[in-house]
């Protein structure tokens, strides 16, 4: 079955520490991928959406995702994290041939403490 | 950006009742909506594509009667889950279309309806 998934349920880590956060897909078809962030008490955001191009993009907030065709994978990354980074990180998938319906993993809730 | 609203953003109601959740555009007009329910600690899951002026699809394992979905205007969707039990107890999100077309239109989210049925 077609799917996504997302590498760890939780993260914790400290300020200044370096973040990256996995995501596969099964989908074999051609893919736009995105990732988006819920912080507390708040509605899910976007933070970078990869349609083609460069495999490697930026995002706001520092945020950049590595597009790996090869592997079925796209990670997202931050060098150095704030607390502010607090948040639950969907990644999410939408396979061109299903319109606009996205597919998400199941969630990673990363805790950076101060 | 562009806004969604969801209302209520938390309900309380007995078994048996109908509640219905509302799904705004606030700055934008969108043809298409889509509501998705979120188990704790699980991601979401696409329950339909509401479609402005016609009938929404529902995913596979949705019941239609279930969960009506209403989408009358260009700013409007709403989900009524009918005659609610405890499992029905969830998060319910929504999320409506910034224009372009599939490969370009952006997906903007409500802030989600909490619905807990004694």
């Amino acid at each position: 079955a077609q799917s996504v998934s997302q590498h760890n349920h939780h993260v914790i880590l400290s300020e200044a520490a370096s973040l990256e956060l996995g995501c596969n897909y099964s989908y074999g078809g051609t893919v736009n991928l995105f990732w988006y962030v819920q912080y507390p008490g708040q509605h899910l955001q976007l933070l970078l959406k990869y349609f083609s191009g460069d495999p490697l993009v930026k995002g706001i907030k520092g945020f950049e995702d590595e597009f790996i065709k090869s592997k079925f994978s796209f990670n997202l990354r931050k060098p150095s994290v704030q607390w502010s980074d607090t948040a639950e990180y969907f990644c999410a998938v939408n396979p061109l041939a299903a319109g606009n319906k996205l597919t998400f993993g199941g969630g990673t809730r990363v805790l950076v403490k101060p | 950006g562009a806004v969604v609203s969801q209302h209520p953003s938390r309900v309380i109601c007995k078994s048996g009742t109908s509640v219905k959740i509302e799904c705004r555009s606030l700055d934008f007009q969108a043809t298409t909506m889509f509501w998705y329910r979120q188990f704790p600690k699980q991601s979401l899951m696409l329950m339909a594509t509401s479609n402005e002026g016609s009938k929404a699809t529902y995913e596979q394992g949705v019941e239609k009667d279930k969960f009506l979905i209403n989408h009358a205007s260009l700013t409007l969707s709403t989900l009524t889950v009918t005659s609610a039990h405890p499992e029905d107890s969830s998060f319910y999100i929504c999320s409506a279309r910034l224009g372009g077309g599939a490969l370009t239109g952006e997906l903007f989210f409500g802030e989600g309806s909490r619905l807990t049925v004694l």
